[in-house]
């Protein structure tokens, strides 16, 4: 079974802080892994898109890197700040094209000022 | 581009009543995907549509549910009879090919009492 896993599951960093959020997927035969953030009572926005052959995309102060051996993907995010305060859910396209998303849980990131 | 536009935002039924969710994805994307979002299940694909025509609606949970696109800027998810159950966060999305990534709208809160 497809399965997307993220932890932590909740996370609380002082501002200015350095961080990362992990996620895992069981299939390594991914199309493309996309990370996403949620602001309460939101919809998704789009971060950042990685397709299977690349291994890091940049944006501003985001970086994610993916490794499809070993099923991880991580979300780097410098020097936080309160306003990153969000869900980060990432989700994994087994369906080529077609973007049919399998996502997790996600993480809620508080950061604190 | 005005993104996904969907509605109701917010709606609040009595069980056993019929609901009507309606999505205008943006314009030039030829994917359509219905979600559902509850604390417990996280996100949960639903049906997807390419070209107006439904792909996969292996995730739609029973019967009372189905989904229509009659054309490129229009979708509708019915519910038929609503229950308590059924209260969650539906979001819409599309996507063009080529991994452009999914683009979300902003969701429908549905409350069935």
């Amino acid at each position: 079974k497809q399965e997307v896993t993220q932890i932590p599951a909740a996370l609380s960093v002082p501002e200015g802080e350095n961080l990362v959020l992990n996620c895992s997927f069981t299939d390594s035969a991914i199309y493309n892994l996309q990370w996403f953030r949620q602001d309460p009572g939101k919809g998704l926005t789009s971060l950042l898109l990685i397709q299977s052959s690349q291994r890091e995309q940049t944006s501003g102060r985001l970086n994610a890197s993916l490794d499809k051996s070993s099923g991880r993907s991580t979300l780097y995010i410098a020097a936080s700040q309160p306003g990153d305060s969000a869900t980060y859910l990432c989700a994994v396209s087994y369906g080529g094209a077609t973007n049919k998303l399998i996502f997790g849980t996600g993480t809620l990131l508080a950061v604190q000022p | 581009d005005a993104g996904v536009i969907q509605s109701p935002r917010h709606e609040v039924t009595e069980m056993g009543q019929e609901v009507t969710l309606r999505c205008k994805p943006i314009s030039g994307h030829d994917y359509l995907f219905w979600y559902r979002q509850t604390m417990m299940r996280g996100l949960e694909l639903l049906i997807y549509f390419n070209n107006n025509v439904p792909i996969d609606d292996s995730g739609m949970p029973e019967d009372r549910f189905s989904a229509k696109m009659p054309n490129a800027s229009f979708s509708t998810l019915k519910i038929q009879p609503s229950e308590p159950r059924d209260s969650a966060v539906y979001f819409c999305a599309s996507t063009a090919p080529m991994g452009v990534g999914l683009f979300f709208g902003e969701g429908s809160r549905l409350t069935v009492l």
